[in-house]
């Protein structure tokens, strides 16, 4: 059982260029989110699925974008980094989402710095 | 609106010393449920506990302690006889019934343990 996967662990990328953030739970979760983490700020949600085929916003969905065609995956796409898109990504789980008390399991994070 | 405010940004503690992680959170919802993370220096965010706004019970897990108090709300964390592998940042989330399932984090406490 290997929780929650997320690859790369570190990516730099130059402004303007695209790339898929790779996620991957083999809990059976129904939720899954994306967070960004961000110095002096906490974690900040960017978009969640409540399960397959089912998407929406967080609180800071700009420039990226997600699908979730399987249970296990939840992959995130930045469309055209830039500079701001610097922060460590966490994408997480739960068996379920809305008003849930099971709390989400945290992948080891993806380090993005955009230059 | 909904909040979590960690006051504290950073704490330094000698080993066995005894510290406080302070924890304010903001909701209207009467039910809601609180979480606290460990995120250790490498990274990966660690579950610790949860409550539920219904049961204001106070848990002890060994050195770790938690104390919820609607009346002010607060959700605190304690470390008896701290250790240097308890050094890590600290965060306290807020997960409401009706969201998006998404947790509300707090800005996060540096707690380091000198030896």
């Amino acid at each position: 059982n290997a929780g929650v996967t997320q690859t790369p662990k570190f990516q730099v990328l130059k402004t303007g260029q695209s790339m898929t953030l790779q996620c991957a739970q083999d809990m059976n979760h129904e939720y899954m989110s994306w967070y960004r983490q961000d110095p002096g700020m906490g974690l900040r949600l960017i978009h969640y699925s409540v399960g397959a085929g089912i998407t929406d916003q967080g609180e800071v969905p700009n420039g990226y974008n997600v699908s979730r065609s399987t249970t296990e995956d939840f992959p995130l796409r930045l469309l055209s980094a830039a500079p701001s898109q610097t922060s460590v990504y966490f994408c997480a789980s739960s068996l379920t989402g809305l008003g849930s008390y099971n709390e989400q399991f945290f992948g080891p994070g993806t380090r993005l710095t955009v230059l | 609106a909904q909040k979590v405010t960690q006051a504290q940004t950073e704490i330094s503690v000698v080993e066995k010393e005894d510290v406080t992680l302070d924890c304010v959170y903001e909701t209207r919802d009467t039910t809601y449920y609180l979480f606290w993370y460990k995120q250790p220096p490498s990274g990966e965010l660690v579950f610790l506990i949860r409550r539920n706004s219904f049961d204001e019970q106070n848990e002890i897990s060994g050195r770790y302690s938690w104390n919820f108090q609607k009346s002010t709300s607060s959700f605190n964390f304690t470390i008896t006889a701290s250790q240097v592998v308890d050094s890590a940042v600290y965060f306290c989330a807020l997960r409401t019934s009706g969201n998006t399932g998404k947790l509300i984090f707090g800005q996060g406490t540096t707690l380091q343990v000198k030896p």
